[in-house]
């Protein structure tokens, strides 16, 4: 199956270490990817790869992977992080395609 | 500074057909390494990949859109657009444009949305 299972919300104390965990098969042969999304906002990819972050976002993004189960891990949570969070995966193909977890909304209180 | 911006329509009626232009600018569209595609999101829901392109023509969709989607590019002007016939007021959404970048890592190729344009709103309503 190519589907993505994310928790639909997740709260953490400011200061705090933070789990976002996204569940697929795919995730045991593909990388997955992290995007971050502000209200009113485009999505931000914040992880890619094996855990690689583009160039601005802060070290406190970490991403890893254990069988079907991906995390983005945010040590040190901010009010700045509150967001909601997109995990992806690709199809079998090799070809560019995109599939989308159903996203995790953020609160830190 | 590589900069996207959609633009089209903010209205389409139902049935008709939904027509989108990303222009690319601080950059050319015809860089080798990138892929240029489109994402929506339907009002307070999640992301849904529509398509992607590349300089040449390439195209790869969405399995559960490919019937009435076509993406096309413009090289000479540095421009790609997106097409979505007979839509529904399930079309209704924020439309965005994105560059891929394309990678390979542990012999898999993966293609990365690293820039994005700010979206633009399409209600789909007589």
């Amino acid at each position: 199956s190519s589907e993505l299972t994310q928790d639909p919300a997740v709260s953490v104390a400011l200061g705090q270490t933070v789990r976002i965990t996204c569940q697929g098969d795919s995730l045991r042969r593909y990388y997955t990817s992290w995007y971050q999304q502000k209200p009113g906002q485009a999505p931000v990819l914040v992880i890619y790869g094996k855990n690689t972050r583009p160039s601005g976002i802060p070290d406190r993004f970490s991403g890893s992977t254990s069988g079907s189960t991906a995390s983005l891990s945010i040590t040190g949570a901010q009010a700045d992080d509150e967001a909601d969070y997109f995990c992806t995966s690709r199809d079998t193909s090799g070809n560019p395609s995109v599939i989308f977890g159903g996203g995790t909304k953020l609160t830190v209180l | 500074q590589l900069q996207l911006q959609e633009s089209g329509p903010g209205l389409v009626k139902p049935s008709e057909t939904l027509s989108l232009t990303c222009t690319v600018s601080g950059g050319s569209i015809s860089s080798g390494n990138y892929y240029w595609g489109w994402v929506r999101q339907p009002p307070g829901k999640g992301l849904e990949w529509i398509g992607t392109i590349y300089y040449s023509g390439n195209t790869y969709y969405n399995p559960s859109l490919k019937s009435r989607v076509t993406i096309s590019v413009d090289t000479s002007k540095n421009q790609f657009s997106l097409k979505l016939t007979s839509v529904t007021a399930a079309d209704t959404a924020v439309y965005y444009c994105a560059r891929h970048f394309k990678i390979q890592l542990t012999g898999n190729y993966y293609y990365y949305m690293d820039v994005w344009g700010k979206g633009t709103t399409v209600t789909v309503s007589s």
